[in-house]
């Protein structure tokens, strides 16, 4: 298995603009997470997708990011529009269960000038 | 409420030496526990996990942990350090029922010394 695969590694983009973060779990697993970590805030999760229904976007930090699973295997996390406090590390993760464990992806590394 | 604590932001060994790392939790009941390492620039891998059995429970890399029921503790530990090893290290809890959200520590930095 490939693991969980996450596009792309590094976005650096201006404020103002769109960014979209792309997400495939790993195939089977029914559970997808969305985090963000920073060095000020550490690792918060702003989403959680359970069988491609969001459960719990309580984390979100506000109407600009928004979040997406599709299908199964597919799922973006877009900010529109950007601003530099946005500049973190995103990843995503997916479980097969509460008692299994996450497997996080490689993340994408965000940069907003 | 609901915590992860772990004492130490960083942690300096020797390459060889023994380490334990340490996380206390505050939770209404025994939730899953789970330690992670993080390489930089990389994301989080698991290491170990425990939700019921055998206190003591053997991960990936050399690693073990021990739940204290008693002292709300979850150590992780490593008889051996090698230098490969530094990384830094996260304690999460995770309900056993409902809603699927883990608590994550705020991380412990390893440096090893060759």
């Amino acid at each position: 298995d490939a693991g969980v695969i996450q596009s792309p590694r590094h976005e650096v983009t201006e404020m103002g603009q769109e960014v979209t973060l792309r997400c495939k779990p790993i195939s089977g697993h029914d559970y997808l997470f969305w985090y963000r970590q920073t060095m000020m805030r550490g690792l918060e999760l702003l989403i959680y997708f359970n069988n491609n229904v969001p459960i719990d976007d309580s984390g979100m930090p506000e109407d600009r990011f928004s979040a997406k699973m599709p299908n199964a295997s597919f799922s973006t996390l877009k900010i529109q529009p950007s601003e530099p406090r946005d500049s973190a590390v995103y990843f995503c993760a997916s479980s097969a269960g509460q008692s299994y464990g996450y497997t996080f992806g490689s993340g994408t590394r965000l940069t907003v000038v | 409420a609901q915590s992860v604590t772990q004492p130490d932001i960083h942690i300096t060994v020797s390459e060889g030496a023994s380490l334990e790392l340490r996380c206390n939790y505050s939770y209404g009941a025994t939730p899953y526990l789970f330690w992670y390492v993080q390489s930089p620039g990389q994301g989080l891998q698991l290491l170990l996990k425990y939700f019921s059995g055998d206190t003591l429970v053997q991960g990936i890399k050399g690693f073990e942990a021990e739940f204290k029921r008693s002292q709300s503790s979850f150590n992780l530990r490593k008889p051996s350090v090698h230098w490969s090893d530094a990384a830094e290290y996260f304690c999460a809890v995770a309900p056993t029922s409902g809603t699927y959200k883990y608590i994550f520590g705020t991380g412990t930095r390893l440096k090893v010394l060759a």
